[in-house]
């Protein structure tokens, strides 16, 4: 079955970075597009950006250019987001997500909640 | 910017109908999707590309689209579908996806 496991919850500083990672299983990962997506606590959804199957392109949405990074492992089925300079304002649940075309985000993983706090 | 428009919240009898909008003036020309959320769990996809259900959610799950507008229906609510909802589109250029704010469906 298809399964999306991500890293464990995070808290650091402002300032500081963060990377959550996200392994797949039970399908090819190399076939598909990989998003993550946020949400901050009691708040709606927020997507960041695009992976390609490839790994070699990627797209963010504007409000996260310049301090986000999406790479990807094939040989691990892992992929990765990395946010930098964080603030307060970045504390939120982070969800890699399978994005099966126009089938949509069909898989989620569980989630991790990255905390930003002095 | 643009946005997908929904009401923040929804309530209903059991075993009513539950309908839920979001409204957008790209969803003429752009796919839309719905996704359920319960509280402490990533969201579900319950449908996609406007109408189609996938496998595994129940049929008392639909949706509909009528120009800018495009709804989910829920018919003979159960408690268990207490939850958020979120419509999800991208803009015009099809680059970027956007989610409405969610709406909170309540089964009284």
């Amino acid at each position: 079955q298809v399964q999306l496991v991500q890293s464990g919850a995070e808290v650091k500083e402002p300032g500081a970075s963060v990377r959550v990672s996200c392994e797949a299983s039970g399908f090819n990962f190399a076939n598909y597009y990989m998003v993550w997506i946020r949400q901050a606590p009691g708040q709606g959804l927020e997507w960041m950006g695009i992976i390609d199957p490839s790994g070699y392109a990627t797209s963010y949405a504007q409000k996260f250019r310049g301090r986000i990074t999406m790479t990807r492992d094939t040989s691990t089925s892992t992929v990765h987001m990395d946010l930098r300079i964080l603030t307060s304002g970045d504390t939120a649940v982070y969800y890699c997500v399978r994005d099966n075309g126009g089938y949509g985000f069909d898989f989620w993983g569980q989630g991790t909640l990255v905390t930003v706090s002095a | 910017s643009y946005e997908l428009r929904q009401p923040p919240s929804v309530s209903v009898s059991p075993r009513q109908t539950a309908t839920i909008t979001c409204s957008g003036d790209s969803l003429p020309h752009r796919s839309a999707y719905w996704f359920q959320q319960k509280p402490g769990l990533a969201p579900v996809l319950v449908i996609y590309k406007e109408t189609e259900r996938p496998s595994g959610i129940p049929e008392r799950f639909s949706g509909s689209i009528s120009g800018t507008t495009v709804t989910l229906t829920i018919s003979e609510v159960q408690a268990e579908d207490e939850a958020d909802y979120y419509c999800q589109s991208t803009d015009s250029s099809g680059a970027y996806v956007i989610f409405g704010g969610g709406t909170k469906l309540t089964v009284l």
